[in-house]
């Protein structure tokens, strides 16, 4: 089952901090975060394996809330960068990884 | 050295015919994938390889057909190309199934006329 991804999109000014929230209705092992530039292969930035970890990578972390079954990625001072859709992927069973609908960020200077 | 290559870039045919993509990686990983991105940008799981053996075969219609003749490659052969076919498909490895990075290749970008 396909995770949901909040909000569907969202439009910053370079410097701005945003959050990307991924929920499921299924029990999640582990979250999956990538990050996709228009015309590009999605790029990987993390991952999460076990409830309460948090993770960093630049000024993009995310942390996985197992019981409430969900992970978000946070963007902290946020670079033009940074534009792109971000995809969540949940791990179902040991080999399937599924991913949310994307949340498209666009920074704007 | 491009990590997880496919080949072609672009493609475009008609409705009725069989085409043919290529993914080849570098990363001596034991697991491949193809997924399918349509024009709303959901990315969709389509099969996974681990070792040469089939372990993910989602729905899709039985035109599509991978092969992966060695770990390093796998392939994708789709017949009677229909119109909703038309999507950007990646080619994907990780150095295991499941839990772990996954490294995708630049896309195909199939057109069906």
């Amino acid at each position: 089952q396909q995770p949901v991804q909040s909000p569907q999109a969202v439009i910053l000014r370079e410097g701005e901090d945003a959050v990307i929230n991924c929920s499921s209705s299924k029990a999640l092992y582990s979250v999956h975060w990538y990050r996709q530039k228009h015309g590009e292969a999605p790029v990987f930035l993390m991952i999460l394996l076990k409830g309460g970890e948090q993770k960093g990578h630049e000024k993009i972390s995310a942390s996985f809330n197992e019981k409430k079954q969900q992970s978000s990625l946070y963007l902290t001072a946020s670079q033009l960068s940074y534009s792109g859709t971000y995809f969540c992927g949940t791990a179902q069973g040991a080999q399937k990884l599924v991913f949310g609908q994307g949340t498209r960020l666009t920074i704007n200077p | 050295d491009t990590a997880v290559s496919q080949t072609p870039k672009y493609l475009v045919t008609q409705m009725g015919n069989d085409k043919s993509i290529k993914c080849e990686q570098n990363l001596g990983h034991d697991t491949m994938y193809w997924y399918k991105q349509d024009s709303k940008k959901f990315l969709k799981i389509m099969f996974s390889y681990n070792n040469k053996e089939l372990i993910i075969n989602e729905t899709v219609p039985n035109r599509f057909s991978p092969k992966s003749p060695d770990k390093a490659h796998l392939n994708l052969h789709i017949n009677s190309l229909e119109l909703g076919d038309s999507a950007v498909y990646f080619c994907a490895s990780s150095i295991a199934s499941g839990r772990y990075e996954q490294y995708f290749g630049p896309g195909t970008r199939l057109t069906v006329t």
